[in-house]
This record gives C-alpha cells, structure tokens and sequence, in this order.
C-alpha cells in the first residue's frame, strides 16, 4: 500500500495547456504539501493545507492553484503552462506539523515543450 | 527564506570506509532538523528528525548529531556498502515550513 501516491508519474504537455497532478495519502495525516524540485535540485516549498485549509503559499504564480477537497487528498491544477514549470513535483504529508518529518510521493515529472 | 547549504556536493567512498557530511542552517529562531535519503527514482524517506541541541540519533550504520547553537549537522555513515548510495538531504525549519538543502550524491563503490 503506497503512503503517498500522485499520479501521474510522468506528464508530457504543450506550452499554454492546462494540466493537474493529484495526490493522495492514506496516512490520516492531517496536513499536505507540494514541493517543487528545481533546476539545481533544491526542494523548495509550493503549498501547505491542513485539515483543507490553505496554510502556506509560498510566492506561486497564480496560475497554480491547490485544491484539497478532503484532508487525505491535495490536487494541484496549472494553468497556462510555461516551458519554466518544467520540473519534477512532489506531493509529502506530515502528522500536523512537519517537524515530524514528511513522508513524500514519488514525484511527477512535468515536462512542458 | 532559510539558506541550508549541504557539503560535499558528492562523495565517492569504498565499499566498508566510513564517511560523514554536513548540513548548515541559520542557529537563530531553531525549531527542527531533518535528514532524509533519496535514492533515484524514489522518493524521499524520512531518517532522522532532531530538535534538540547536542542530539545524537542513530539508525543502524547511520548516525546524526546536531549544533544548534553553530547551526550544523553531521550525519555519519559507519561501514559504508553499496546500498548506501543515495542522496542525503537535510532540512530546516519549523511548523509546516521546512527548507531543503541541494544534498550530497553519495557514491559507494563495491
């Protein structure tokens, strides 16, 4: 039984579509998370619901929008993609506060031509 | 925005040498550490979560041990094997944000 699945694995799409990742954790975690994997590696924090709320937005363009319609589920919805957004995102889950350690989904590979 | 910066980049030991890294983090407003290790194509697993200054944590082969007040993190590897070839990360912060440093790749040569 996987924790924390997104799907998809991989995403191939053209400049100026609309795309969404969904994730998923079977954890009974209590907050949820997209990070975004960048160009030299660093993990850097998108989005942060807990229990449905949005609680962290870090800086994002507006054209991505998280949707949690439940607790164990955190969606993220791009709209207008740029060839910039390529990248590799994950989704990760944590017990209420992250200082508990995340527990991360394997990654979809965004690749925007 | 917290800077966590990792050293080495990458390491290339041999099959039964021990190694150590490290991770550096602004001491000020501490609130939690993490380590984690990333083999390719998985996902992140979580090893180590330290709060307190002067922890130690181990887990088998691999140990941590955390400075809050210079702001590192020393994570040890005893006996290094093949398995052991990952990429090693490191976060800092607190509550729901935490900020990743790049990793070291660690490579373990049979």
């Amino acid at each position: 039984d996987t924790a924390v699945s997104q799907t998809p694995k991989y995403l191939v799409t053209q400049m100026g579509n609309d795309k969404s990742i969904k994730c998923e954790q079977n954890l009974g975690h209590d907050t949820m998370y997209w990070y975004k994997q960048d160009s030299k590696k660093f993990l850097k924090i998108m989005f942060s619901y807990n229990n449905k709320e949005l609680i962290i937005n870090e800086t994002v363009p507006n054209r991505f929008s998280p949707k949690s319609p439940d607790k164990a589920h955190l969606n993220l919805h791009i709209n207008s993609l740029e060839l910039g957004d390529s990248a590799v995102y994950f989704c990760a889950s944590s017990q209420d506060r992250a200082d508990y350690g995340y527990t991360f989904g394997s990654g979809t590979r965004l690749t925007v031509v | 925005i917290l800077n966590v910066e990792q050293s080495p980049q990458s390491l290339h030991v041999q099959e039964g040498d021990s190694t150590n890294f490290t991770c550096s983090f602004p001491s000020s407003n501490f609130y939690a550490l993490h380590w984690y290790r990333w083999e390719t194509a998985k996902s992140p697993e979580a090893l180590f979560v330290m709060t307190l200054n002067g922890d130690e944590k181990k887990k088998g082969r691999i140990s941590a041990t955390l400075n809050t007040k210079e702001g590192y993190s020393y994570l040890y590897i005893k006996g290094s094997q093949p398995e052991d070839s990952a990429t090693y990360l490191c976060a800092s912060g607190g509550f729901n944000k935490f900020y990743f440093g790049s990793g070291t790749k660690l490579n373990v040569k049979p």
